[in-house]
């Protein structure tokens, strides 16, 4: 079935550094990808999304291209901030029943 | 913007205690979504329903029911909590079908003791 697989974390990044966090997906046909993102004691928030092959999401300095070739998601942003720490979750729509499939989450801690 | 609002952020039951968990969204959307959040596990999917009174099972919908009575609103009931049901549960709302965006709620968080 649809899958995605994320990068364990903690990762755990000094303030101004770049972010990479690795997400790749197995899914028949071409889903749509998220990441979502959920602050301390909060809800997930959609951070981005790509619908088909090659598109660029981004949002807050954060990117993310959806490469159908490599079937890979991969979130970027190049200089961090304390404020970017939070979980980050790859997504896509699949399944027989168009759902959201989630990875396991990455939480990021970023340090002054 | 969306609103996705729970019930409650925090909760304390008793085992053996039924418990309701409820969801409000106010943007007449079609879909609702219940998921429980536990580390190392992501999230899982309990149920979701795509319109009022129809409701489909998740991944993990052992212990759970759900009722949708009106269309913005979708609860998540525990027949009868156990401990291993504590947990961080998450709502969730879209319109349609495909390829739209899931909004969430902020969570409640379930302590059964």
């Amino acid at each position: 079935g649809d899958s995605v697989t994320q990068m364990e974390g903690p990762v755990t990044l000094s303030e101004e550094a770049f972010l990479t966090i690795n997400c790749t997906y197995t899914a028949t046909g071409y889903p749509s990808l998220f990441w979502y993102v959920q602050y301390p004691g909060e809800g997930l928030q959609l951070l981005l999304k790509a619908t088909k092959a090659d598109d660029k999401g981004s949002n807050k300095g954060f990117e993310a291209t959806y490469r159908k070739e490599t079937t890979s998601f991969h979130l970027e942003k190049g200089s961090v901030q304390v404020s970017d720490s939070a979980v980050y979750f790859c997504a896509l729509i699949g399944g027989s029943q168009g759902n959201l499939i989630f990875g396991k989450g990455t939480k990021l801690s970023v340090k002054p | 913007d969306v609103k996705v609002t729970q019930s409650s952020r925090y909760l304390v039951k008793r085992t053996g205690e039924k418990v309701f968990l409820e969801c409000v969204q106010d943007m007449d959307h079609e879909n609702m979504f219940w998921y429980r959040q536990d580390p190392g596990l992501g999230l899982r999917l309990i149920y979701f329903s795509y319109d009022v009174k129809m409701k489909e099972k998740g991944d993990i919908p052992e212990g759970y029911s759900v009722s949708r009575e009106k269309k913005e609103r979708f609860s998540l009931i525990l027949e009868s909590a156990s401990t291993n049901q504590t947990s961080m549960y998450l709502c969730a709302s879209r319109t349609g079908y495909g390829k739209e965006t899931q909004y969430f709620g902020p969570g409640t968080r379930l302590l059964v003791l």
